[in-house]
């Protein structure tokens, strides 16, 4: 069975710093990744998804995603975070042909603090 | 467009009864799939329906059923309550075409809890 795995559970940023979440996951065959956000008091929503071609995905609100196929990565980057980034973000991974079915990794708390 | 709505939004049960929860999709989309939130074990798939067949189905016993009717409204039930099912789950919907993955839209969940 799939698995993912986000390493960072709790992040804490200032304003304008750097972003990087890890995003690993095991699946032998084409898998479509996506990220998740839950704003506080918010339902979850896709932040960004691939499927194939580039492996550089853009996604809402500035944040962007690299896949690498030989290290099972789908890392989540956004260049400079702000106060409203702050939320739980989601890596998780759909095996092509298993219809809708998502495997979430385990979230990654992230504040912001202003 | 509305989105999707859960009901009810809050639940209180006790060790050994039943729950049903209720899942209405956004207008037009026929595929619903459900997830248990925990905070332990996190995010984990329990079923997905589309066109009121059981397309899908999670790690979970068989006391987690659900169905599918033909206006794609769903409900799942868990039956013979325990402590450990104490959860938020969550419904999402999509259009559900086959043999491709399309895009699904979360409901604010359903809070169970169970004492």
């Amino acid at each position: 069975a799939q698995s993912v795995s986000q390493h960072n559970h709790h992040v804490i940023l200032s304003e304008a710093a750097s972003l990087e979440l890890g995003c690993n996951y095991s699946y032998g065959g084409t898998v479509n990744l996506f990220w998740y956000v839950q704003y506080p008091g918010q339902h979850l929503q896709l932040l960004l998804k691939y499927f194939s071609g580039d492996p550089l995905v853009k996604g809402i609100k500035g944040f962007e995603a690299e896949f690498i196929k030989s290290k099972f990565s789908f890392n989540l980057r956004k260049p400079s975070v702000q106060w409203s980034d702050t939320a739980e973000y989601f890596c998780a991974v759909n095996p092509y042909n298993a219809g809708n079915m998502l495997t979430f990794g385990g979230g990654t708390r992230l504040m912001v603090k202003p | 467009k509305a989105g999707v709505t859960q009901t009810p939004r809050y639940l209180i049960k006790t060790r050994g009864q039943q729950v049903t929860l209720s899942c209405s999709p956004i207008s037009g989309h026929r595929s619903v799939s459900w997830y248990q939130q925990t905070p332990g074990q996190g995010l984990q798939f329990l079923f997905e329906y589309f066109s009121e067949t059981q397309r899908n189905k999670g790690n979970f016993p068989g006391r987690f059923s659900g169905r599918q009717f033909s206006n794609s409204r769903s409900e799942m039930n868990v039956s013979t309550l325990e402590l450990g099912d104490s959860a938020l789950y969550l419904c999402a919907s999509s259009l559900g075409q086959v043999f491709s993955y399309n895009e699904q839209f979360f409901g604010p969940g359903t809070r169970l809890t169970v004492l």
